[in-house]
């Protein structure tokens, strides 16, 4: 049984630029969470995605943007890039209360 | 506000060297309390969930336990390869994970 997917595993991006993530999620589960990880910190919670609607949301700003489709999959879009978005984003899969986690996408600003 | 507070930052042990590491949570409405085991470099491994104040879970030598206002991790007889950062994230009302900064363990031989 395949986990959580991500990709790419790396991204490097100059500032300014935009860029798209991807989550194909654990098989069953319906449900999506994105979040942000910088280094030494734990995950910051980005947004969920629940029958393809953002079903919740953080404190980040609207240039962070996301997408589920119809297969439970997922984007991670984010516009005009700062040096400050440079991190680990992980995406995490659920049916119920328990979030599984991808290996993550390691996103590097320039 | 909702906030989980982990305790040390950073544990150093001995091999076979037991003790335990602290997760405190002030989250309203508790839907579950939630560990996870991180390498560097990649996504958290699900470890335990805990639902209610006075509940247990083990797996080899990690034992989790909750109260209504903490959870601790013990670690009994630990191995290098338990080497890696600990997170604790409680699940409020919201449906998102509220995560701790994490307990890093350096186990030496």
């Amino acid at each position: 049984d395949a986990g959580v997917t991500q990709s790419p595993t790396h991204l490097i991006k100059t500032r300014g630029q935009q860029v798209t993530l991807r989550c194909s999620p654990k098989s069953g589960h319906d449900t999506v969470s994105w979040y942000q990880q910088a280094l030494g910190q734990g995950p910051q919670f980005i947004f969920q995605y629940y029958e393809e609607e953002e079903r919740q949301r953080g404190n980040f700003p609207d240039r962070f943007s996301g997408h589920q489709f119809p297969n439970y999959s997922s984007e991670l879009n984010v516009n005009a890039l700062l040096l400050g978005d440079s991190a680990l984003y992980l995406c995490a899969s659920s049916l119920g209360a328990e979030q599984y986690f991808g290996p993550g996408t390691r996103l590097t600003v320039t | 506000e909702d906030q989980v507070t982990q305790s040390p930052e950073a544990l150093r042990l001995q091999e076979g060297e037991s003790s335990s590491l602290n997760c405190s949570y002030t989250v309203s409405g508790l839907r579950g309390l939630f560990w996870y085991r991180q390498d560097p470099g990649k996504g958290p491994e699900f470890l335990f969930t805990l639902y209610s104040a006075g509940e247990e879970k083990e797996k080899e030598r990690l034992k989790a336990t909750l109260t209504k206002k903490e959870s601790f991790l013990h670690i009994t007889a630990p191995k290098p390869e338990d080497s890696a950062t600990y997170l604790c994230a409680a699940g409020g009302a919201t449906n998102k994970l509220i995560f701790g900064t994490g307990t890093l363990l350096a186990v030496q031989p």
